[in-house]
């Protein structure tokens, strides 16, 4: 079974721009969960989507947003980026997810570098 | 709030000794509790996780308690290993926030051979 996938692994914007990331969960899961890694900050949750519905959603401005599709991939979206948004940003996926807890699968992550 | 507190944020071992990660959380509610491994420029990947009804569990040289009452949980690793050096989080379930996952800071350990 193949992994998490995540596209791009790399990418370098400018501030004021904006900026689109996309998941794929392993087949079956259902359950896509967003998360920024700093250095600083730990790994801090987005948010969390599940049968094309946001479940939960973490303490970030409304300029982060994402979506979920009927296949489960998702994407996240930053707007009016700022030198702050440089991260390692991380997907993972689960069965469920949600009350009934199950193992989450990280994508390798995409490096956003704000300049 | 949603808050778990991990200590120490930096851990040096000599192969062979033990390491002991702390961390704390403050939803009572909680009842799941991962632990995740990052090495080096990879992703953090599941090394065991416990729920409330247990307050230990197993897995070869790694084992994680739980102390409900404390609100603490804590992972020892025995019999440290040269493989055993990348950054630890643990994290917790948030029942009061939808079930959110929320991770403490991570520890960096070092075992040194």
């Amino acid at each position: 079974k193949a992994g998490v996938t995540q596209t791009p692994r790399y990418l370098i914007k400018t501030r004021g721009q904006q900026v689109t990331l996309s998941c794929s969960p392993i087949s079956g899961h259902r359950s896509v969960s967003w998360y920024q890694q700093t250095p600083g900050q730990g790994l801090q949750f987005l948010f969390e989507y599940f049968s094309e519905t946001q479940r939960n959603k973490g303490n970030f401005p409304g300029r982060f947003s994402g979506r979920q599709f009927s296949n489960s991939r998702s994407e996240m979206n930053v707007s009016t980026l700022e030198l702050g948004d440089s991260a390692l940003y991380l997907c993972a996926s689960s069965v469920t997810g949600g009350p009934l807890r199950d193992e989450q699968y990280f994508g390798p992550g995409t490096r956003l570098t704000v300049t | 709030g949603e808050n778990v507190e991990q200590h120490p944020s930096t851990l040096s071992v000599q192969e062979g000794d033990s390491a002991v990660i702390k961390c704390t959380y403050s939803d009572s509610a909680s009842n799941y509790f991962p632990w995740y491994k990052q090495e080096l420029g990879k992703r953090p990947q599941l090394i065991i996780d416990i729920r409330s009804n247990v307050g230990e569990k197993k897995d070869q040289r790694i084992a994680v308690t739980l102390n409900k009452t404390a609100k603490h949980f804590s992972l020892h690793i025995t019999e440290t290993q040269p493989e055993d050096s990348a950054v630890y989080f643990c994290a917790a379930e948030y029942k009061a926030a939808g079930n959110k996952l929320t991770f403490g800071g991570g520890t960096r350990v070092l075992v040194k051979p």
